[in-house]
């Protein structure tokens, strides 16, 4: 139980295309999603937290406006990267918890979307 | 604030020998824990968590950890490695009352097991 779908796996394209990366919660309704950026050998930086239908809310020195979050269902966020440039290649992951989850339960992990601006 | 500390950017071990993956934490109340498994160009595996009681915890593929109050560590460990557990580990705090907000994660432990 508990399975995130994340797709695409992997995205290359030109500089200025923006990228949609979806994020499903296949057996059970996610309350709120997560999305993180990770990148080489480094650990995961949180970039904003999505509760479906209201608002992302977005870490400091995150761009709203560069990095769309929509949470429209119980089952599904998407993260758009919008206007991609090289900067912008990284590894993202989403997470999601279970609705009406309490603090001792794990975030499930999609399988992440490594993305590669040329 | 929470926090996460992983020392150690990477351990060695050989096959069939014990293994450790150091974690400490600090949160203003009392904590939950948990650990994640990353394998190359993959997302995180949930191994196991401590919420409460016993203070050694099992998880997935063999792997343990021991909840250790006073020395606010939390520690993973697993009696004989194999190869396949080649792999990143994140160590990852929530405190109790902060309800369902996203983990704070160490900067991960890369763990090489040597045949």
């Amino acid at each position: 139980g508990a399975v995130v779908s994340q797709h695409p796996s992997r995205v290359i394209c030109k500089s200025g295309t923006s990228v949609k990366i979806e994020c499903r919660s296949l057996d059970f309704q996610a309350t709120t999603m997560f999305w993180y950026r990770q990148f080489p050998k480094q650990s995961l930086m949180l970039m904003a937290t999505s509760n479906e239908g209201s608002k992302a809310t977005y870490e400091q020195g995150v761009e709203k406006d560069k990095f769309l979050i929509n949470h429209a269902s119980l089952t599904l966020s998407t993260l758009t990267v919008t206007s991609a440039h090289p900067e912008d290649s990284s590894f993202y992951i989403c997470s999601a918890s279970g609705q009406g989850a309490d603090s001792n339960q794990p975030q499930h992990f999609g399988d992440g979307t490594r993305l590669s601006i040329l | 604030a929470q926090s996460v500390a992983q020392p150690e950017d990477q351990v060695n071990v050989a096959e069939g020998n014990p293994l450790t993956v150091k974690c400490t934490y600090s949160v203003s109340g009392n904590p939950y824990l948990f650990w994640y498994v990353q394998y190359p160009n993959r997302g995180l595996q949930f191994l196991l968590k401590y919420i409460t009681g016993d203070n050694l915890v099992k998880g997935s593929y063999g792997f343990e950890a021991e909840f250790n109050k006073s020395q606010t560590s939390f520690h993973l460990k697993k009696p004989s490695a194999l190869v396949s557990d080649s792999a990143l580990y994140f160590c990852a705090v929530r405190d109790r009352v902060s309800g369902n907000t996203p983990l704070v994660f160490g900067k991960g432990t890369r763990l090489s097991v040597i045949a």
